[in-house]
């Protein structure tokens, strides 16, 4: 099936630093991902669907500015959490769905982010 | 608004059966998912509903009432390892690049 890697598993960062995770489809060209965000015993909720090419559009309440996303090939999107904040630590994870429309949504490994 | 609804938590022990409810109300609908999560991995995909009815895979089964926004998943000869959270999960179109909308995710805790 369908992989999608997602690096890094885990990052503790300190307050006000920046970091990127990466998002990438293996064995498929992913024209949309989507970035989720989940926090202690809730569910997933979506950050922001991000599309190749062009810019990434946001949920509500999600602020573009903090959560930068470049999806710049058809294998490649990262998110960037800059000025982290304590209230940023969350589980993040990616998923891609190939080109034409699937059942499926192949999800990342997830990356656990700490901001001491 | 979207809106999906299961239970927060659920027990059971080894070799019973489990349902897990699910209800959706969302603007459009192509298809219910479930989502096995274990604490701190992804999710991994069990079933796929589309149409009404029954879709049987091994120990799992997943079942579809468009008409009344509800599905169930069905854990048969319940095991150790399943115990773990089970999302429920709406796409409300048909179009490539359509994310999931996810409900809160049910904690099913088994014991011997």
């Amino acid at each position: 099936g369908a992989v999608v890697s997602q690096h890094p598993s885990w990052v503790i960062c300190k307050s006000g630093t920046s970091v990127k995770i990466e998002c990438r489809s293996l064995d498929f060209q992913a024209t949309t991902m989507f970035w989720y965000r989940q926090f202690p015993k809730q569910s997933l909720m979506l950050m922001a669907t991000s599309n190749e090419g062009s810019k990434a559009t946001y949920e509500q309440g999600v602020e573009k500015d903090k959560f930068l996303i470049n999806h710049a090939s058809l294998t490649l999107s990262t998110l960037t959490v800059t000025s982290a904040h304590p209230e940023d630590s969350s589980f993040y994870i990616c998923s891609a769905t190939p080109r034409q429309p699937n059942e499926k949504l192949f999800f990342g490994s997830g990356t656990q982010l700490s901001v001491l | 608004g979207q809106n999906i609804d299961q239970p927060t938590e659920m027990t059971a022990t080894e070799g019973a059966i489990v349902q897990i409810n699910c209800t959706y109300q969302t603007s459009g609908f192509n298809g219910l998912f479930w989502y096995q999560q274990h604490a701190g991995e992804a999710p991994t995909f069990l079933s796929y509903n589309v149409l009404d009815g029954l879709e049987e895979k091994g120990r799992f089964s997943s079942f579809l009432s468009r008409s009344k926004g509800y599905s169930y998943l069905l854990l048969k000869e319940l095991q150790m390892k399943d115990s773990a959270s089970y999302l429920c999960a709406v796409r409300d179109r048909w179009q490539a690049g359509t994310a999931l909308i996810f409900g809160k995710g049910t904690t099913l805790s088994v014991s011997s």
